[in-house]
């Protein structure tokens, strides 16, 4: 089955720096890739939608300029968190969708992020 | 407002012991989907129904349109299919419009 990337799966750094996050599409084009924040014990929740070549889709109450999104290529999306703090401290996962779309769902890994 | 609900939210079973897991929707879909989450945060997808019954290897899906439903069973269960299991609902009559999903249900098989 087609297979996604997230790169780093952890990843520690202090507060007020910025973090980039990974997301590729090893052995199809994803078009369309989904970012998703996890909360402990809390359901997926969508932070935005992007596609490639166009700016990003945020969810309402998702800060565009902290949560930084860019999908350059058909297989590649970025997650970069900005200035972060503490309370960015979470489990990002993103999932892509290729073309045709069948409606398969392909996610990634999973980055685990602390703030210090 | 458009809703998933699983049951239940949490799941003991002991090897080899039949287990079924519940999700239940508000509104019409176009698809279904059952994911499996694993203790490292990885997720993987199970199964994408939009009506019937589909099987693989010891899972099995089924979905009741008209009584909005759906169950994940697991047949011979078995300590590494402890994990979180989401339901995911697309809402609506289109393949791009938006996933809602349930809380999981987290199960637990001892050996």
């Amino acid at each position: 089955g087609a297979v996604v990337s997230q790169h780093p799966s952890r990843v520690i750094c202090k507060s007020g720096t910025s973090v980039k996050i990974e997301c590729r599409s090893l052995d199809f084009q994803a078009t369309t890739m989904f970012w998703y924040r996890q909360f402990p014990k809390q359901s997926l929740m969508l932070m935005a939608t992007s596609n490639e070549g166009s700016k990003a889709t945020y969810e309402q109450g998702v800060e565009k300029d902290k949560f930084l999104i860019n999908h350059a290529s058909l297989t590649l999306s970025t997650l970069t968190v900005t200035s972060a703090h503490p309370e960015d401290s979470s489990f990002y996962i993103c999932s892509a969708r290729g073309e045709p779309n069948t409606g398969e769902l392909f996610f990634g890994e999973g980055s685990r992020l602390t703030v210090l | 407002k458009n809703e998933v609900e699983q049951s239940p939210q949490n799941l003991t079973a002991q090897e080899g012991e039949f287990i079924t897991i519940n999700c239940s929707y508000s509104v019409g879909i176009s698809a279904l989907h059952w994911l499996q989450q694993h203790p490292g945060g990885g997720i993987v997808s199970l199964f994408m129904l939009s009506s019937g019954k589909k099987k693989h290897g010891r899972l099995i899906a089924t979905i009741n349109i008209q009584e909005k439903h759906s169950s994940l069973h697991i047949t011979a269960s078995h300590p590494r299919d402890s994990a979180v299991y989401i339901c995911a609902v697309r809402f609506g009559w289109t393949s791009g419009s938006r996933l809602t999903f349930g809380e999981g249900t987290q199960l637990t098989v001892n050996p």
